[in-house]
């Protein structure tokens, strides 16, 4: 089975910007979630969708926003980029649950915000 | 607030040796427990999931639960240089829909 799949790998963008991560599962898996990691916060919870639903939602402001397609690829979308937005973005999937499965995660997206 | 605490390391082990990485969580109603490992500018990869208390066992790695003190371990046995990485302890909320909560990560260096 491929594995998760994360578009683009590496992005450089400026203040004030907007940009749009995709994510595609692993096939079957109906749960995506959406991480934050830095080097100062680690691994920090943004979203998870279920059956195009969000399911969960982390502490992050409004500007970040998500949604899932009904073949289970993902987006997730920063408006008005600030510099602490820079961050390697992570996407994991599971087949049902993201709290009792287990998740598998992509290589992640890269973003320098400028 | 559910908080899962990592001593952050570096934790530096000889090669050969036992590493025993540990973390605590707060939440005491959590089920799954799960331990990541993190290559430099890699994404976590999955080493060991626990559900029950006690040990499991997956070749040199040993995972070990106790929900009454609220604490999970790793144990790599035979420890190696490409063992070398950032070890991630995640737990999941009482309820199986609620999302992970991951530790900041302990970093492993396994010296040659």
């Amino acid at each position: 089975k491929a594995g998760v799949t994360q578009t683009p790998r590496y992005l450089i963008k400026t203040r004030g910007q907007q940009v749009t991560l995709s994510c595609s599962p692993i096939s079957g898996h109906r749960s995506v979630s959406w991480y934050q990691q830095t080097p100062g916060q680690g691994l920090q919870f943004l979203f998870e969708y279920f059956s195009e639903t969000q399911r969960n939602k982390g502490n992050f402001p409004g500007r970040f926003s998500g949604r899932q397609f009904s073949n289970s690829r993902s987006e997730m979308n920063v408006s008005t980029l600030e510099l602490g937005d820079s961050a390697l973005y992570l996407c994991a999937s599971s087949p049902v649950t993201s709290g009792g499965d287990t998740q598998y995660f992509g290589p992640g997206t890269r973003l320098t915000v400028l | 607030q559910k908080e899962v605490e990592q001593n952050s390391g570096p934790l530096s082990v000889p090669e050969g040796a036992i590493a025993s990485l540990n973390c605590t969580y707060s939440d005491r109603g959590s089920q799954s427990f799960f331990w990541y490992r993190q290559y430099s500018g890699k994404s976590p990869e999955l080493i060991m999931s626990i559900y029950s208390n006690g040990d499991k066992e997956d070749g040199r790695f040993t995972a070990q639960l106790n929900k009454a003190s609220q604490y999970v371990s790793l144990l790599i046995r035979d420890s190696q240089p490409s063992d070398s990485a950032t070890y991630l302890c995640a737990v999941n909320g009482a309820s199986g829909n609620t999302p992970l909560v991951f530790g900041k990560g302990t970093r492993l260096s396994v010296i040659a």
